[in-house]
């Protein structure tokens, strides 16, 4: 069963850290470009970042810029984010995603996506 | 950075009507354009690629159009489950979402 599960999300204070973890299962991880995705409450969709098949490339939003980092582990099957110096600003559910099958002239799309897990930052 | 703005934020229409949704970039995005459909308590499906391009098992009343800046979703006959919010998103430079659009019954 092709799958996503992300952990690690909770309260925290802001200024803190947090890290958190994305399960993949049912598909080629270590093949897979993936992606961090958000959404505060009540709110839309907003990219993070994003991490290449072997991890040899990251890019990541402005708003998130020099303060999260993406990682991943292929022989562990799993996606992180790690969050440092939050902020009220950064509380959403938070989503990981695959980069997919679907593509047109090079560029792929998000077909697989998590539940989700919730980061709330607050004092 | 690339803004996609969605139009309108709210559309309200009667199951069996005709829905289009609107996405306008801020420059050109190509191609490089899909639609994702998001219901309460779920995640994001991937409707549309390639502005034009359903995604398997999409049903065939939706339908992706436009290239440059300005990109349709049109929904041809609605369905009680195509109720929720769609979003386009560009990956032309970088990556980013527009704002929705609910699709609401009226």
């Amino acid at each position: 069963q092709v799958q996503l599960v992300e952990s690690g999300g909770g309260v925290v204070q802001p200024g803190r850290s947090l890290r958190l973890s994305c399960a993949a299962s049912g598909f080629s991880f270590s093949s897979s470009a993936m992606h961090w995705v958000r959404q505060a409450p009540g709110k839309g969709l907003e990219w993070v970042a994003v991490i290449s098949y072997d991890g040899s490339h990251k890019s990541s939003a402005d708003s998130v810029r020099g303060r999260f980092t993406i990682s991943r582990d292929n022989s562990l099957n799993t996606l992180y984010l790690q969050m440092n110096n939050l902020g009220p600003e950064d509380t959403a559910v938070y989503s990981c995603a695959r980069d997919g099958r679907y593509c047109t002239n090079g560029a792929c799309y998000f077909d697989i996506w998590g539940q989700g897990t919730m980061v709330t930052v607050s004092s | 950075e690339i803004v996609l703005t969605q139009s309108p934020a709210t559309l309200s229409l009667s199951p069996g009507e005709r829905a289009t949704l609107s996405c306008r970039a801020s420059q050109s995005v190509s191609d490089y354009l899909a639609w994702y459909q998001q219901k309460p308590g779920q995640a994001p499906r991937l409707l549309i690629y390639g502005a034009s391009n359903r995604a398997t098992g999409i049903p065939a009343r939706f339908s992706g159009s436009g290239s440059g800046t300005d990109f349709t979703l049109t929904i041809s006959s609605l369905e009680p489950e195509d109720y929720a919010v769609y979003y386009c998103q560009q990956r032309t430079n970088g990556y980013s979402f527009g704002q929705g659009t609910k699709l609401e019954i009226k």
